[in-house]
């Protein structure tokens, strides 16, 4: 077994600051995702990596930059928050094509 | 394009009756499926999912879904209902051409009364 952290479990910023997500996974995986959760929907894809060092975006990229410097670390930065960004944000990891992806226990974002 | 779409929002039934969660998708090709659930202030947690081969595939805490190509659908299925089956449910799909990306719908809210 293994587990996905993520760090700060609540972020409270500014409108305009640039904000950071941390994401640690003990599973070995070699992907790793980003998701941003908004109050009652679905879950959107912002950026994934399958590898050290790769990076891929999803369909919710703009706005936020992504790191993969080590495979067990992913961070997630809100380049400048927005009042509408208030939202959870999910990392998740697997292996890679078709296998099950394992979620951590989110970040809660608040902009003032 | 690829799409997940769950129509039902919220589903309440009472404790001993039987569930069933629809979700359907678009996809072109051969797809891949799974179900997640999330309770109330919690993260996702994996029930189950199809790659390929037998369609009706069981999971975990007793859920069971089918894979029907001809109507593009993957339903949730349980019984009897527990009221700790209370929760949201997501649909995922994904594709069969390498990519590890997958596509959440909505989700749908079940409420199970005692």
């Amino acid at each position: 077994g293994g587990i996905i952290t993520q760090t700060p479990k609540f972020l409270i910023g500014q409108e305009g600051q640039k904000l950071t997500l941390k994401c640690q996974q003990n599973f070995n995986h070699d992907t790793m995702y980003w998701y941003r959760q908004d109050s009652g929907k679905g879950l959107r894809l912002i950026y994934y990596s399958i590898t050290e060092n790769d990076l891929q975006k999803g369909d919710l990229s703009e706005g936020y930059d992504a790191s993969r410097e080590k495979k067990s670390s992913f961070s997630l930065t809100v380049t400048s928050a927005q009042k509408n960004e208030m939202a959870v944000f999910l990392c998740a990891s697997n292996t890679g094509y078709q296998d099950t992806q394992y979620f951590g226990p989110g970040t809660r974002l608040l902009v003032l | 394009a690829q799409s997940v779409d769950q129509p039902d929002a919220h589903v309440t039934l009472s404790e001993g009756a039987s569930l069933e969660l629809r979700c359907s998708y678009s996809y072109s090709a051969a797809p891949y499926l799974f179900w997640y659930v999330q309770y109330p202030g919690q993260s996702l947690q994996f029930l189950l999912k199809y790659i390929t081969g037998d369609t009706v595939v069981k999971g975990t805490k007793g859920f069971e879904a089918e894979f029907r190509k001809s109507n593009s659908s993957f339903n949730l299925k349980k019984s009897p209902a527990h009221w700790s089956d209370s929760a949201k449910y997501f649909c995922a799909l994904g594709n069969q051409g390498g990519s590890a990306k997958l596509i959440f719908g909505e989700g749908t809210k079940l409420t199970v009364s005692s």
